[in-house]
């Protein structure tokens, strides 16, 4: 079955350090495979997709994330973490290969930002 | 392009009530989703519509739960005879594959 499993349920970093948010996917054929963005008692917004080509994409708001097929993973990362990015963290693997287009979404990661 | 509308933002209901939302997808996508959240996890899925046709149900989705699509617009959500478990954000989606599905700001449901 397809899961998502992202293992840091909150983070806290300190403002203008680097952040890497992991993320690991279960999925038996090519992974279309999402990073949403939730600000409390928001909507999702996206943040970046992967659908195939360059593993490295680029995102909205300064972030990027790399598609590691043989770690199957997909980590998002941002050199310098501004405050306004403390929100809660979505990744999400797309049946986008099939018929129903539906995303299957990890657990999570809260994003703290300190001073 | 306004976005993904859903109405209401808030509801409060007492148990064993009837509830209904509704969504409103970006007008030239033919694909609309719901997805429910609870505290502290991701968005699982419950069901989607291609047009009017309901194509595909989860198992969270119960006997209670009923959606619809009457004219491949807008959607309802309805919940009957609430029940606390059934308290949590409501999210509406849409998309016109094979671009990414776009999300509304969600219903939060309470149920006393």
């Amino acid at each position: 079955a397809q899961s998502v499993t992202q293992p840091d349920i909150h983070i806290t970093v300190s403002e203008g350090a680097s952040l890497e948010l992991r993320c690991n996917y279960s999925y038996g054929a090519t992974p279309y495979l999402f990073w949403y963005v939730q600000s409390p008692g928001q909507g999702l917004q996206l943040l970046l997709k992967y659908f195939s080509g360059d593993t490295l994409v680029q995102g909205i708001k300064g972030f990027e994330a790399e598609f590691k097929r043989s770690q199957s993973s997909f980590n998002l990362r941002k050199p310098s973490v501004h405050w306004s990015d403390a929100a809660e963290y979505f990744c999400a693997v797309g049946d986008y290969g099939g018929a129903t287009n539906k995303l299957i979404f990890g657990t999570g990661t809260l994003l703290a930002v300190q001073p | 392009d306004t976005g993904v509308s859903q109405d209401p933002r808030h509801k409060i209901t007492k148990r064993g009530q009837n509830v209904t939302f509704r969504c409103d997808p970006i007008s030239e996508h033919n694909r609309l989703y719901w997805y429910r959240q609870t505290l502290g996890q991701g968005p699982e899925f419950l069901t989607y519509f291609q047009n009017e046709a309901q194509l595909e149900k989860s198992r969270l989705l119960s006997d209670r739960f009923s959606a619809e699509r009457p004219k491949g617009s807008f959607s309802t959500l309805e919940i009957q005879r609430t029940e606390q478990g059934d308290s949590a954000m409501y999210l509406c989606a849409s998309s016109r594959p094979p671009q990414e599905p776009y999300f509304g700001p969600g219903t939060r449901l309470t149920v006393t």
